[in-house]
């Protein structure tokens, strides 16, 4: 059981509009950064997103990121059959004093 | 260009021991706090410890409190795992990560690729 929510799957067509939604609490979410993660299969986590919605150089526009209390979201636009991945949200967790991630959302580019 | 290269994983019996390796390059080591996370086959990402850049801050998950240790020698570059008592769900691909930001504002940017730790008899 993971400390933050996410849905195990989604799946959308290409060149539509999907977003992963995580949920978490005061000590992780409502009072640190939020990240994001793309797992390629066989490949390390990237990151994609920091600071709740900032994108580090080189990762595409068509991914941001947003956040509202102690839940954020990650949309990916224009979708392509390259972003089939595992997407991680991840954050500090004052209370646990350590990084607490979400169990990861598959995604299916139909 | 930026780097970690994890070493030292491979397979070891129930109650073993191994000490994992994460080589840093391309960047001032010494400035950065530094985190092991790892992976179980088919599973997500669990964080497993943190060292602050000057070893003052030291932090465990709760599942390997007292059994992993972790250090680093930042005249080598290098940050270490050193894990006793392990056990078969202790078996997973295990990752460095350099961490950023400033209170409230942290994130982990790099990524080495990995070392597999198996844990069986």
């Amino acid at each position: 059981q993971s400390v933050l929510t996410q849905p195990p799957s989604v799946s959308e067509a290409p060149r539509q509009r999907v977003t992963i939604s995580c949920s978490g609490s005061s000590s992780n979410i409502g009072n640190n950064a939020v990240n994001w993660y793309q797992q390629l299969p066989g490949k390390a986590p990237k990151l994609l997103i920091y600071y709740d919605d900032l994108l580090p150089s080189g990762v595409s526009d068509r991914f941001s990121g947003s956040k509202s209390g102690t839940s954020a979201s990650l949309a990916i636009s224009g979708l392509q059959s390259e972003d089939e991945a595992d997407y991680y949200c991840a954050a500090w967790d004052d209370r646990l004093n350590g990084w607490v991630f979400g169990g990861g959302t598959k995604l299916t580019v139909l | 260009e930026v780097q970690l290269v994890e070493s030292g994983g491979g397979l070891v019996k129930p109650g073993g021991s191994l000490r994992l390796s994460c080589a840093a390059s391309g960047f001032t080591f010494s400035s950065y706090s530094m985190n092991w996370v790892r992976q179980a086959p088919g599973k997500g990402l669990e964080w497993v410890s943190s060292i602050s850049s000057s070893s003052s801050y030291i932090y465990y998950a709760d599942s390997v409190k007292g059994r992993f240790t972790i250090s680093r020698d930042n005249a080598k570059n290098s940050l270490y795992l050193q894990m006793n008592s392990l056990r078969a769900e202790d078996t997973a691909v295990y990752y460095c990560a350099r961490q950023l930001g400033i209170k409230y504002y942290y994130y982990m940017d790099v990524w080495g690729k990995g070392t597999t730790v198996t844990v069986s008899s």
